[in-house]
Protein backbone atom coordinates (compact mmCIF):
# COMPACT_ATOMS: atom_id res chain seq x y z
CA UNK A 1 0.00 0.00 0.00
CA UNK A 2 1.19 3.47 -0.93
CA UNK A 3 2.15 5.82 2.15
CA UNK A 4 1.79 8.98 2.47
CA UNK A 5 1.95 11.63 -0.19
CA UNK A 6 3.02 15.15 -1.14
CA UNK A 7 3.58 17.17 -3.86
CA UNK A 8 5.54 19.20 -5.09
CA UNK A 9 8.00 18.18 -3.94
CA UNK A 10 9.88 21.66 -3.97
CA UNK A 11 8.55 24.49 -4.44
CA UNK A 12 10.17 28.39 -5.08
CA UNK A 13 8.36 31.28 -4.86
CA UNK A 14 8.67 35.01 -4.70
CA UNK A 15 7.36 36.63 -1.59
CA UNK A 16 3.46 38.03 -1.87
CA UNK A 17 3.01 34.77 -4.27
CA UNK A 18 0.30 32.00 -2.51
CA UNK A 19 1.34 28.40 -2.88
CA UNK A 20 -0.85 25.35 -2.75
CA UNK A 21 0.86 22.38 -0.91
CA UNK A 22 -0.97 19.22 -1.53
CA UNK A 23 -1.15 15.76 1.08
CA UNK A 24 -2.49 12.35 0.37
CA UNK A 25 -2.74 10.28 3.11
CA UNK A 26 -2.84 6.81 3.75
CA UNK A 27 -6.32 5.07 2.72
CA UNK A 28 -8.59 4.86 5.63
CA UNK A 29 -6.97 7.11 8.11
CA UNK A 30 -8.73 9.44 10.27
CA UNK A 31 -5.97 11.91 11.39
CA UNK A 32 -4.07 13.88 9.12
CA UNK A 33 -1.39 16.38 10.35
CA UNK A 34 0.35 19.63 8.70
CA UNK A 35 3.71 20.32 10.49
CA UNK A 36 6.36 23.07 9.41
CA UNK A 37 9.93 22.11 10.02
CA UNK A 38 12.41 25.64 9.70
CA UNK A 39 16.11 25.00 9.09
CA UNK A 40 17.75 23.26 12.62
CA UNK A 41 14.21 23.69 14.34
CA UNK A 42 11.82 20.95 15.57
CA UNK A 43 8.65 19.90 14.42
CA UNK A 44 5.89 22.52 14.26
CA UNK A 45 2.42 21.67 14.61
CA UNK A 46 0.19 23.74 12.53
CA UNK A 47 -3.39 21.69 12.18
CA UNK A 48 -4.70 18.63 12.30
CA UNK A 49 -7.89 17.00 10.89
CA UNK A 50 -10.04 14.48 12.59
CA UNK A 51 -12.69 12.85 10.34
CA UNK A 52 -15.25 15.62 9.90
CA UNK A 53 -14.68 17.33 13.15
CA UNK A 54 -13.63 20.63 13.32
CA UNK A 55 -10.11 21.08 12.48
CA UNK A 56 -7.59 21.98 15.58
CA UNK A 57 -5.98 25.39 13.37
CA UNK A 58 -4.50 26.35 16.56
CA UNK A 59 -1.30 25.76 15.47
CA UNK A 60 -1.83 28.36 12.37
CA UNK A 61 1.03 30.99 12.78
CA UNK A 62 -1.01 34.00 10.75
CA UNK A 63 -4.46 33.88 8.92
CA UNK A 64 -2.50 33.93 5.63
CA UNK A 65 -2.02 30.26 6.09
CA UNK A 66 -5.21 28.05 5.50
CA UNK A 67 -5.87 23.93 5.39
CA UNK A 68 -8.35 22.09 3.65
CA UNK A 69 -9.32 18.68 3.90
CA UNK A 70 -12.19 16.89 1.76
CA UNK A 71 -14.01 14.28 3.96
CA UNK A 72 -10.88 11.61 4.74
CA UNK A 73 -8.90 12.12 1.71
CA UNK A 74 -6.86 14.77 0.44
CA UNK A 75 -5.51 17.62 2.22
CA UNK A 76 -4.30 21.10 0.84
CA UNK A 77 -2.24 23.89 2.32
CA UNK A 78 -2.67 27.52 1.62
CA UNK A 79 -0.22 29.84 2.24
CA UNK A 80 -1.26 33.30 0.93
CA UNK A 81 1.34 36.65 0.49
CA UNK A 82 3.79 34.31 1.51
CA UNK A 83 6.84 35.83 3.34
CA UNK A 84 10.07 34.32 3.66
CA UNK A 85 9.85 33.51 6.91
CA UNK A 86 7.61 30.45 5.45
CA UNK A 87 10.48 28.84 3.61
CA UNK A 88 10.82 25.33 5.50
CA UNK A 89 9.90 21.98 5.02
CA UNK A 90 5.96 20.93 5.31
CA UNK A 91 5.36 18.03 6.45
CA UNK A 92 1.91 16.17 6.19
CA UNK A 93 0.89 12.81 8.39
CA UNK A 94 -1.47 10.83 8.70
CA UNK A 95 -2.57 8.24 11.27
CA UNK A 96 -5.62 5.52 11.76
CA UNK A 97 -6.94 7.35 14.78
CA UNK A 98 -5.99 11.06 16.45
CA UNK A 99 -3.31 10.98 18.25
CA UNK A 100 -1.56 9.50 20.41
CA UNK A 101 -1.97 6.94 17.53
CA UNK A 102 1.79 6.34 15.22
CA UNK A 103 1.71 8.91 12.57
CA UNK A 104 2.97 7.91 8.94
CA UNK A 105 5.00 10.97 7.79
CA UNK A 106 5.27 12.22 3.64
CA UNK A 107 8.26 13.32 2.16
CA UNK A 108 7.54 17.12 3.21
CA UNK A 109 7.35 19.86 0.54
CA UNK A 110 10.54 22.31 0.31
CA UNK A 111 9.35 25.76 0.40
CA UNK A 112 11.66 28.55 -0.42
CA UNK A 113 10.35 32.15 -0.71
CA UNK A 114 12.57 34.37 -2.08
CA UNK B 1 3.53 26.35 27.95
CA UNK B 2 4.29 22.26 27.28
CA UNK B 3 7.87 22.06 26.02
CA UNK B 4 9.96 19.75 25.34
CA UNK B 5 13.83 19.72 25.52
CA UNK B 6 16.65 17.41 23.40
CA UNK B 7 19.75 18.00 25.40
CA UNK B 8 22.21 17.17 22.70
CA UNK B 9 21.54 18.80 19.06
CA UNK B 10 24.18 17.02 17.36
CA UNK B 11 26.13 13.66 18.38
CA UNK B 12 29.15 11.97 16.99
CA UNK B 13 30.00 8.34 17.91
CA UNK B 14 31.83 5.39 16.62
CA UNK B 15 30.66 2.53 15.45
CA UNK B 16 30.02 0.03 18.56
CA UNK B 17 30.20 2.74 21.15
CA UNK B 18 26.70 3.29 23.56
CA UNK B 19 24.12 5.54 22.96
CA UNK B 20 21.79 7.71 25.09
CA UNK B 21 19.77 10.84 23.89
CA UNK B 22 18.10 12.94 26.73
CA UNK B 23 14.87 13.44 26.02
CA UNK B 24 12.84 16.34 28.74
CA UNK B 25 9.42 17.30 28.95
CA UNK B 26 7.85 20.06 30.99
CA UNK B 27 4.31 18.36 31.90
CA UNK B 28 2.85 16.70 34.57
CA UNK B 29 -0.04 14.33 34.37
CA UNK B 30 -0.51 11.24 31.60
CA UNK B 31 1.34 11.60 29.26
CA UNK B 32 2.24 9.20 26.00
CA UNK B 33 6.01 9.22 24.66
CA UNK B 34 7.23 8.76 21.03
CA UNK B 35 10.83 9.02 19.44
CA UNK B 36 11.16 9.43 15.54
CA UNK B 37 13.56 8.83 13.84
CA UNK B 38 14.45 10.34 10.28
CA UNK B 39 16.94 8.12 7.93
CA UNK B 40 19.03 10.00 5.28
CA UNK B 41 16.98 10.18 2.20
CA UNK B 42 13.85 8.88 4.21
CA UNK B 43 10.39 9.99 5.55
CA UNK B 44 9.69 9.99 9.71
CA UNK B 45 9.02 7.33 10.94
CA UNK B 46 8.46 5.62 14.47
CA UNK B 47 11.52 4.07 16.32
CA UNK B 48 9.25 3.34 19.81
CA UNK B 49 6.42 4.73 21.76
CA UNK B 50 5.61 4.41 25.55
CA UNK B 51 1.39 4.64 26.53
CA UNK B 52 1.52 2.96 30.16
CA UNK B 53 3.03 -0.43 31.66
CA UNK B 54 6.49 -1.24 32.02
CA UNK B 55 8.60 2.24 31.82
CA UNK B 56 11.29 0.22 29.70
CA UNK B 57 10.07 0.38 26.04
CA UNK B 58 11.47 -1.48 23.23
CA UNK B 59 11.37 -0.24 20.01
CA UNK B 60 12.93 -1.24 16.34
CA UNK B 61 16.83 -1.92 15.47
CA UNK B 62 18.01 -2.04 18.99
CA UNK B 63 16.52 0.87 20.55
CA UNK B 64 15.40 0.87 23.62
CA UNK B 65 14.08 4.49 25.80
CA UNK B 66 13.02 4.22 29.27
CA UNK B 67 10.20 6.72 30.99
CA UNK B 68 11.37 7.91 34.38
CA UNK B 69 8.19 9.86 35.64
CA UNK B 70 9.89 11.32 38.54
CA UNK B 71 12.41 13.33 36.12
CA UNK B 72 9.81 14.07 33.19
CA UNK B 73 12.38 12.14 30.90
CA UNK B 74 12.17 9.49 28.01
CA UNK B 75 15.85 9.03 27.16
CA UNK B 76 16.52 6.47 24.19
CA UNK B 77 19.30 4.71 24.29
CA UNK B 78 21.25 1.89 22.49
CA UNK B 79 23.95 -0.09 23.80
CA UNK B 80 25.92 -0.57 20.75
CA UNK B 81 24.96 1.74 17.62
CA UNK B 82 26.30 1.32 13.89
CA UNK B 83 26.71 3.32 10.57
CA UNK B 84 23.48 2.65 9.98
CA UNK B 85 21.83 4.56 12.85
CA UNK B 86 23.21 8.25 11.02
CA UNK B 87 19.58 9.67 11.44
CA UNK B 88 17.94 12.53 12.94
CA UNK B 89 15.85 11.25 16.41
CA UNK B 90 13.13 13.45 17.54
CA UNK B 91 11.48 12.95 20.90
CA UNK B 92 7.35 13.84 20.72
CA UNK B 93 5.62 14.15 24.12
CA UNK B 94 2.11 13.79 24.06
CA UNK B 95 -0.88 14.99 26.43
CA UNK B 96 -4.81 15.03 25.85
CA UNK B 97 -4.10 14.50 22.20
CA UNK B 98 -1.45 17.35 21.71
CA UNK B 99 2.02 16.14 20.44
CA UNK B 100 5.03 18.48 20.42
CA UNK B 101 8.20 17.29 18.57
CA UNK B 102 11.74 18.14 19.95
CA UNK B 103 14.13 20.15 17.78
CA UNK B 104 15.65 16.42 16.95
CA UNK B 105 19.48 15.30 17.82
CA UNK B 106 20.65 14.57 14.61
CA UNK B 107 23.41 11.38 15.29
CA UNK B 108 25.96 10.86 13.39
CA UNK B 109 28.30 7.34 13.34
CA UNK B 110 31.80 7.10 12.39
CA UNK B 111 32.62 3.58 10.22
Amino acid sequence: GAGVSQSPSNKVTEKGKDVELRCDPISGHTALYWYRQRLGQGLEFLIYFQGNSAPDKSGLPSDRFSAERTGESVSTLTIQRTQQEDSAVYLCASSLVVTPDEQFFGPGTRLTVL
Amino acid sequence: AQSVSQHNHHVILSEAASLELGCNYSYGGTVNLFWYVQYPGQHLQLLLKYFSGDPLVKGIKGFEAEFIKSKFSFNLRKPSVQWSDTAEYFCAPDRDDNIIFGKGTRLHILP
